[in-house]
């Protein structure tokens, strides 16, 4: 079983719809998750991150945690063409810990 | 300048070469890291340095030696590489080595190896 898992996709979402994506993780000691956003030939931005169960807006973004199901999901609302590339969860058993990536799930946005 | 940068951006070279990536922060961070990213698999860590003393070496063959003389330098030195090395590699810098999570990513150096 990988660490972390993602649906490698692609997400095909029309554009001003929501995007949503979907990551689970394996070690239950894990206690900070991450959303990462990679452009094509471009190196990853950090776009959310979210430490305790519930959910976490920021602008168009939506982070949400449940540890006892062990998933962590991110809403793209209102999905622009500039949201197309591939999103990487990212999680982290401790503060300090090695960071783990899933493989990312790529979206593609069509007007 | 701004942000992480990593030089060169571009590297080829034989499997007896010598050579180092360059990784420079300009954000005031005191860990530094080094990360890999292949094809068709999730980016690994290869090592952490926090206040330039190094804290994670994740199982990376010798061939791959890092360095960092200060919090704002990091280097990789690389020598009798093999073709499945061939990779992007990044270099990335948080605050702390305690929000290791929340990485500032340079646009990376893409390597081939003959």
């Amino acid at each position: 079983q990988k660490e972390v898992e993602q649906n490698s996709g692609p997400l095909s979402v029309p554009e001003g719809a929501i995007a949503s994506l979907n990551c689970t993780y394996s070690d239950r000691g894990s206690q900070s998750f991450f959303w990462y956003r990679q452009y094509s030939g471009k190196s990853p931005e950090l776009i959310m991150f979210i430490y305790s169960n519930g959910d976490k807006e920021d602008g168009r973004f939506t982070a949400q945690l449940n540890k006892a199901s062990q998933y962590v999901s991110l809403l793209i609302r209102d999905s622009q063409p500039s949201d197309s590339a591939t999103y990487l969860c990212a999680v982290n058993k401790a503060a300090g810990n090695k960071l783990t990536f899933g493989g990312g799930t790529r979206v593609l946005v069509k007007p | 300048e701004t942000g992480v940068t990593q030089t060169p951006r571009h590297l080829v070279m034989g499997m007896t070469n010598k050579k180092s990536l360059k990784c420079e922060q300009h954000l005031g961070h005191n860990a530094m890291y080094w990360y890999k990213q292949s094809a068709k698999k999730p980016l690994e860590l290869m090592f952490v340095y926090s206040l330039e003393e190094r804290v994670e070496n994740n199982s990376v063959p010798s061939r791959f030696s890092p360095e960092c003389p200060n919090s704002s330098h990091l280097f990789l030195h690389l020598h009798t590489l093999q073709p499945e090395d061939s990779a992007l590699y990044l270099c990335a810098s948080s605050p702390s080595y305690r929000l290791s999570g929340e990485l500032f990513f340079g646009e990376g150096s893409r390597l081939t190896v003959l």
